[in-house]
């Protein structure tokens, strides 16, 4: 079946602007996260939905960036003002709560942000 | 907070060879531990998730352990082929579908 699919794959902006990146989960998958991989700093959690719950955005690092999950599958992750530092690659994964593969997360191939 | 330390940072092998990839976590209250394989410019892959119960899981060519008591975590790769040079992650689950928290990986190359 389809896997973890995220557009765009690489987004050029101006610093200043804001920028939406787009997750689009395993079908069935009711877990969805979004990490961020800087150069030399490794995946960092950012934010954590679970179906109707609240979500867990204790990992976004400033109040510019924001999370939605519609209808319980996509995921919209919106970056406001963007600064330099926003720059990296910018994963989704998403899993399953239940049956023998649950808590294995799959991850889409990322969305590359570069902050000029 | 959850550290995962990844030893060491970069690997070089010949083909053919076995290796052992080492992973440590500072909090042994773990969940699960995953270990995953990313290749340059791409997302991450998968390869064993072992559940805190277990020592250990196998696929194919790949054996990972979990000493959870002392904070520890091995993959092994028996018989390198240069199709296993990328970037090996290992990641901890402190409960059951949470966000991971990831070490900084080691970057194998197999060398023909």
């Amino acid at each position: 079946g389809a896997g973890v699919s995220q557009s765009p794959s690489n987004k050029v902006t101006e610093k200043g602007k804001d920028v939406e990146l787009r997750c689009d989960p395993i079908s069935g998958h009711t877990a969805l996260y979004w990490y961020r991989q800087s150069l030399g700093q490794g995946l960092e959690f950012l934010i954590y939905f679970q179906g109707n719950s609240a979500p867990d955005k204790s990992g976004l690092p400033s109040d510019r960036f924001s999370a939605e999950r519609t209808g319980g599958s996509v995921s919209t992750l919106t970056i406001q003002r963007t600064q330099q530092e926003d720059s990296a690659v910018y994963l989704c994964a998403s899993s399953l709560v239940s049956g023998g593969d649950k808590y294995t997360q799959y991850f889409g191939p990322g969305t590359r942000l570069t902050v000029l | 907070k959850q550290e995962v330390t990844q030893i060491p940072a970069a690997l070089s092998v010949p083909e053919g060879e076995n290796l052992v990839l080492n992973c440590s976590f500072t909090d042994s209250a773990i969940y699960n531990l995953q270990w995953f394989r990313q290749d340059p410019g791409k997302g991450l892959t998968s390869l064993l998730l072992i559940q805190s119960s277990q020592r250990e899981q196998t696929s194919g060519r790949l054996n990972a352990s979990l000493d959870k008591s002392s904070g520890r975590s091995t993959l092994y790769i028996a018989a390198s082929q240069p199709g296993d040079s990328a970037t090996y992650l290992c990641a901890v689950g402190n409960s059951g579908n949470t966000p991971l928290v990831f070490g900084k990986g080691t970057r194998l190359s197999v060398i023909a």
